[in-house]
């Protein structure tokens, strides 16, 4: 069964800390990994998408990087306002479409 | 940018009564999911459609259903309402090609039932 574990499942971090979240995923064939963020009470907002192992993306402070096994966010000198919970999901192959999510890391960064 | 819109954005239900959550995807996006996400949870997935027609389903209890209309709104009804049916409920759409997806998600409906 395919299964998404991320973790820590909470991260406290001083402004400017930078640290690492990570995914890790038992999926026979990766289709897609796919990292979001989400506010308290809001939608998950769409951050990366990778699809291969050894892929890189970055957007500002958020850099995300994927293994055969594994997916980091880095997280460079964060701001109080990056605090959010940041979700993975993976797509595997098949008929199925749809992403399995992990239980997300929630991460709070104090000023 | 177009995003999901979804409403109403908050819902205050009795027990046993009826709900309709209504989702509009982003223009030309071809599939739209229903995700259920309850306090400190992930979204867990309730159904999708693609191009109008139901595509997968997930933990999607029989007292709801959900289609997708020619416009491409969707709707989600939910009947026979529980206590256990308050969360966010959340839509999604994305444009697939070549197997691959990115998901969107709209902002959610808080339904609350009393």
């Amino acid at each position: 069964e395919d299964q998404v574990t991320q973790s820590p499942e909470a991260l406290r971090l001083q402004e400017g800390e930078s640290s690492s979240l990570n995914c890790s995923y038992t999926v026979s064939g990766l289709r897609g990994l796919f990292w979001y963020r989400q506010d308290p009470g809001k939608g998950p907002e769409f951050l990366f998408t990778l699809y291969s192992a050894g892929e890189e993306k970055e957007k500002e402070r958020l850099k995300a990087t994927l293994t055969k096994k594994e997916s980091f966010l880095h997280i460079t000198a964060p701001k109080p306002e990056d605090s959010a919970t940041y979700l993975c999901a993976v797509q595997a192959p098949g008929g199925s479409y749809i992403p399995t999510f992990g239980r997300g890391t929630s991460l709070i960064v104090h000023p | 940018a177009a995003g999901v819109i979804q409403s109403p954005r908050h819902l205050i239900k009795e027990k046993r009564e009826t709900a309709t959550l209504k989702c509009y995807p982003i223009p030309r996006h071809d599939t739209v999911y229903w995700y259920q996400q309850g306090p400190g949870q992930d979204p867990q997935f309730l159904i999708s459609f693609y191009e109008k027609m139901q595509s997968d389903k997930g933990s999607i209890p029989d007292r709801f259903s959900a289609q997708q209309f020619s416009d491409y709104h969707s709707e989600l009804n939910m009947s026979s309402l529980e206590l256990g049916d308050s969360a966010l409920y959340f839509c999604a759409s994305s444009f697939q090609r070549e197997g691959r997806i990115e998901q969107f998600f709209g902002p959610g409906t808080r339904l609350t039932v009393l």
